[in-house]
């Protein structure tokens, strides 16, 4: 199982940039690379998958390095509004029955 | 577009008392989630179906807690009898089951237990 570890918290500014790293030594081959936003109260919301190299939508970029054992969640010009706890989620979708594992989450604290 | 709808949102039972939610997916999706997220921790998935089959139940205890999903749209979680441990919330997840990595699941908002 692709046991995955981040940092439990993060602190930023308006206006920057931030980075958050998931560790996951053990991914499988088949498995992709998921990131959630949950705020309080709600269920987790998709931000962006990738399975290697780099992936870019309108909120975030992730980057994979070539060995697949890290990932790097990348929120550009952050506002107020992105304090939430994010977390990564390392799992198959490809084989019926692969495993899902979530890691066990950053708490985002951005600051005026 | 509806998204994924659970109910009760809120649950105080007693300990040994039976309990059961309730998820519709969103409409469509043939891939269905039960994760339990204890306070300060990431999802745990319980189980997951692909239409109306379990494919991956291995995280369930099976002891107390059953789920069915009999025509492959809305789902029920039971736990009889519930404990302490169980206070947690239990959130559903839906997506559209394709092959591959386009798999983005879409969260209900959850159903917060609480067994006293």
């Amino acid at each position: 199982l692709a046991k995955t570890t981040q940092p439990i918290s993060m602190d930023s500014y308006e206006g920057q940039e931030v980075n958050i790293t998931c560790s996951h030594n053990n991914i499988a081959t088949n498995d992709y690379i998921t990131w959630y936003q949950q705020f309080p109260s709600q269920g987790p919301r998709f931000i962006i998958q990738g399975y290697k190299t780099k992936v870019t939508n309108e909120v975030a970029s992730l980057f994979i390095p070539a060995d697949r054992k890290s990932s790097t969640l990348s929120l550009p010009r952050v506002s107020l509004s992105d304090t939430a706890v994010y977390y990564c989620l390392v799992g198959s979708f490809y084989n019926q029955g692969g495993k899902l594992i979530f890691g066990q989450g950053t708490e985002l604290s951005v600051k005026p | 577009e509806a998204g994924v709808v659970q109910s009760p949102r809120y649950k105080i039972i007693e300990k040994k008392q039976p309990v059961a939610f309730w998820c519709n997916p969103i409409s469509g999706h043939n891939t269905l989630y039960w994760y339990l997220q204890n306070l300060g921790q990431g999802p745990e998935l319980l189980i997951r179906y692909e239409n109306e089959e379990a494919v991956d139940d291995s995280q369930l205890p099976k002891d107390r807690f059953s789920a069915e999903r009999l025509k492959g749209v809305d789902s029920t979680l039971k736990i009889q009898p519930a404990e302490l441990g169980d206070s947690a919330v239990y959130l559903c997840a839906s997506s559209g089951g394709l092959a591959g990595g386009d798999n983005e699941q879409f969260f209900g908002p959850g159903t917060r237990l609480t067994v006293l």
